[in-house]
């Protein structure tokens, strides 16, 4: 258990439809970080929130937004879903806003991920 | 833009021997670079990282070669164990920043 925790780990839903995908950090991360896999992609960094703002976008659609709640967890809200948003997406936490991936406390963790399937 | 590239997508080494992962990058700004190990049905984890004042950074079997003319980095796993039978994704950022760009991955089998 790496202390990130996504729920759900499978999503089922419809063309036009729309989600919510739910990211709980670390504890006493303040950073949170979303990525999309696509199938034979890479991991694509979509948004992050540090401490309740937004600090950097990414590849992230319009359809796509995101939020950080005062209690730090994190929320993804995808809308007019397509079949191309199927797709892997991972949530990520560290305990500062500036560094990227590393040990300690300038670790990224990432949670086992939400698995989306439109159909 | 796929600016970290990983041209293969699989590898299968005998036990024992060495496994070597290879990784481009294209964007000269990138500093600091780093390998995540994803076993399936979980979220990547780290293993080791290396920033461009360094060219090499080594930790227990692993070891990451970084050549910043070729803006090409390398994994060495020595001696290579089943356990690590995995997707081994190398990512790289700008200026230790916020966001990590990944390259699509490269599957790792290690044969008994």
């Amino acid at each position: 258990d790496s202390g990130v925790t996504q729920t759900p780990k499978h999503l089922i839903t419809a063309t036009g439809q729309r989600v919510t995908l739910r990211c709980s950090p670390r504890s006493g991360d303040l950073s949170v970080y979303w990525y999309q896999q696509s199938l034979d992609q890479g991991l694509q960094f979509l948004i992050q929130y540090y401490n309740g703002e937004e600090r950097a976008k990414g590849n992230i659609l319009e359809r796509f937004s995101a939020q950080q709640f005062p209690d730090l967890h994190s929320e993804l809200n995808l809308s007019s879903l397509e079949l191309g948003d199927s797709a892997l997406y991972f949530c990520a936490s560290s305990a500062r806003d500036y560094r990227a991936g590393g040990r300690g406390n300038y670790g990224y963790t990432f949670g086992s991920g939400t698995r989306l399937t439109v159909v | 833009d796929q600016q970290v590239k990983q041209n293969s997508p699989s590898l299968s080494v005998q036990e024992g021997r060495i496994s070597i992962l290879n990784c481009d990058y294209t964007n000269s700004m990138f500093d600091y670079f780093l390998w995540y190990k994803k076993y399936p049905a979980e979220g990547p984890t780290f293993l080791i990282s290396i920033s461009s004042i360094k060219d090499k950074n080594e930790d227990g079997r692993f070891t990451v070669f970084l050549n910043k003319s070729a803006k090409h980095l390398s994994l060495h796993i020595v001696p290579s164990q089943p356990g690590d039978s995995a997707v081994y994704f190398c990512a790289a950022s700008v200026n230790s920043g916020y966001a990590l760009n990944f390259g699509k991955g490269t599957s790792l089998l290690v044969t008994p």
